[in-house]
Parts: C-alpha cells; sequence; structure tokens
C-alpha cells in the first residue's frame, strides 16, 4: 500500500510557542489530507480536510486560527499548532488519499507535548 | 449525519479462538463504505478490511471476515485463530460513497481486544 509520513514523531514545546507538523506521501500524490486528533483511549477525531491547493475545511468546533492547515503540494500537507497551550497535548494523525485510492493512508502520528 | 456505534469497549479472546467484534452504523445514504481498522500500540492506523456497500458478499481477508448486514446496518468483525499480535484497538469505520475516495470517515470509539495466550 501506500506509505505516510509523519515528523516529527515526537514533539515537545513550551507554552505559548507554534509546533509545525509534516504530512507527507511518499510514494503518490495526494489530493486530499486529513488531520486527526486523538485523546488516550479515545477514538479519531477529524480536525479538518484539505486538498491541495485549497483552503482547508475545518469541522465544527476546531479553531482554524489555531490549527493552520497548508496543503501547498501534492505530496506534503502541514498543521500548524498556533500558541500552543497544554490542553493542546494530543496526539495528532494525517491520512492521504487520492484519486486512484478508495482508501486513506495513515501516516505513524506525532505525539505533541506542551508544557 | 452518520454515526458509527461500538458498543463493546473491551474483548478478550484465548489465543487461537475466534472472537466478534460489534458494530452498527446509521445512514440514510445507499452509496458507501465500511471499514476495520487495527491500531496497535505503536498507534499506527492500519486497514484490516473493507467492505462496498453494494456489494452482497461479505469481505474476508485471511482470518479476518465480516458480517455485513445492511438492512439492520451492522457490521461486525469476526478474528479467526487469534493471535497475539491481534492484541489491538479495533475501529470501525463509515465514508460516503465517493468515486474519488475523498470523503470522511466517521470513526467509532472503538473496541479494544485483548488475547490471552
Amino acid at each position: 500500500g501506500a506509505v505516510v509520513s509523519q515528523h516529527p514523531s515526537r514533539v515537545i514545546c513550551k507554552s505559548g510557542t507554534s509546533v509545525k507538523i509534516e504530512c507527507r506521501s511518499l510514494d503518490f500524490q495526494a489530493t486530499t489530507m486529513f488531520w486527526y486528533r486523538q485523546f488516550p483511549k479515545q477514538s479519531l477525531m477529524l480536525m479538518a480536510t484539505s486538498n491541495e491547493g485549497s483552503k482547508a475545511t475545518y469541522e465544527q468546533g476546531v479553531e482554524k486560527d489555531k490549527f493552520l492547515i497548508n496543503h501547498a503540494s501534492l505530496t506534503l500537507s502541514t498543521l500548524t499548532v498556533t500558541s500552543a497551550h497544554p490542553e493542546d497535548s494530543s496526539f495528532y494523525i494525517c491520512s492521504a488519499t487520492s484519486g486512484i485510492y478508495n482508501e486513506q493512508f495513515f501516516g505513524p502520528g506525532t505525539r505533541l507535548t506542551v508544557l | 449525519a452518520q454515526t458509527v456505534t461500538q458498543s463493546q469497549p473491551e474483548m478478550s479472546v484465548q489465543e487461537a479462538e475466534t472472537v466478534t467484534l460489534s458494530c452498527t452504523y446509521d445512514t440514510s445514504e445507499s452509496d458507501y463504505y465500511l471499514f476495520w481498522y487495527k491500531q496497535p500500540p505503536s498507534r499506527q492506523m492500519i486497514l484490516v478490511i473493507r467492505q462496498e456497500a453494494y456489494k452482497q458478499q461479505n469481505a474476508t481477508e485471511n482470518r479476518f471476515s465480516v458480517n455485513f448486514q445492511k438492512a439492520a446496518k451492522s457490521f461486525s468483525l469476526k478474528i479467526s485463530d487469534s493471535q497475539l499480535g491481534d492484541a489491538a484497538m479495533y475501529f470501525c469505520a463509515y465514508r460516503s460513497g465517493n468515486q474519488g475516495g475523498s470523503e470522511k470517515l466517521v470513526f467509532g470509539k472503538g473496541t479494544k481486544l485483548t488475547v490471552n495466550p
């Protein structure tokens, strides 16, 4: 199957700083990428859907100005958590797909800890 | 809006035995896909099996099979000959039918499967 990577796998930052997480499709062109958030022992919560070259579509309740999503190329999407606070600590997962596939391919996730 | 319900927060099975995980969903759509994903302790999401709603035949992948009851909106996962490596969180997911596959997934809350040696 297709491969999706995320970087970094783990990040610790101070409260008030911004953190950028990268999601890359390594062997296919991803027309659509998704960003999820997962709290311990809970399910995945979709944050936003991004299509290459377009603005991301955010789910209800997700702050657009806090979670900036950019999908500038067919192989890269970034999630920037701006002015991070301890409550933003979570596991962030991206997934990607394209028109030739009938499923989403998931990245390995990024654990964010905000001190 | 579509919803997915997994009524079993935790399940356990003896190694080599069979276990069935339950999933029900609610939708008014006729064209959709259903998935079972496995999330082991590494937290990497792994696709276990997929079912297209228009197919009457239940999907199978080696030791994994589903019982898809469209009228009842039920989509259970059966794991045969359970192995220690099957221990993980299992998520049932729904996706609207879309040729491009760009529709979002709706996940259930998950079932934690423990495999006892």
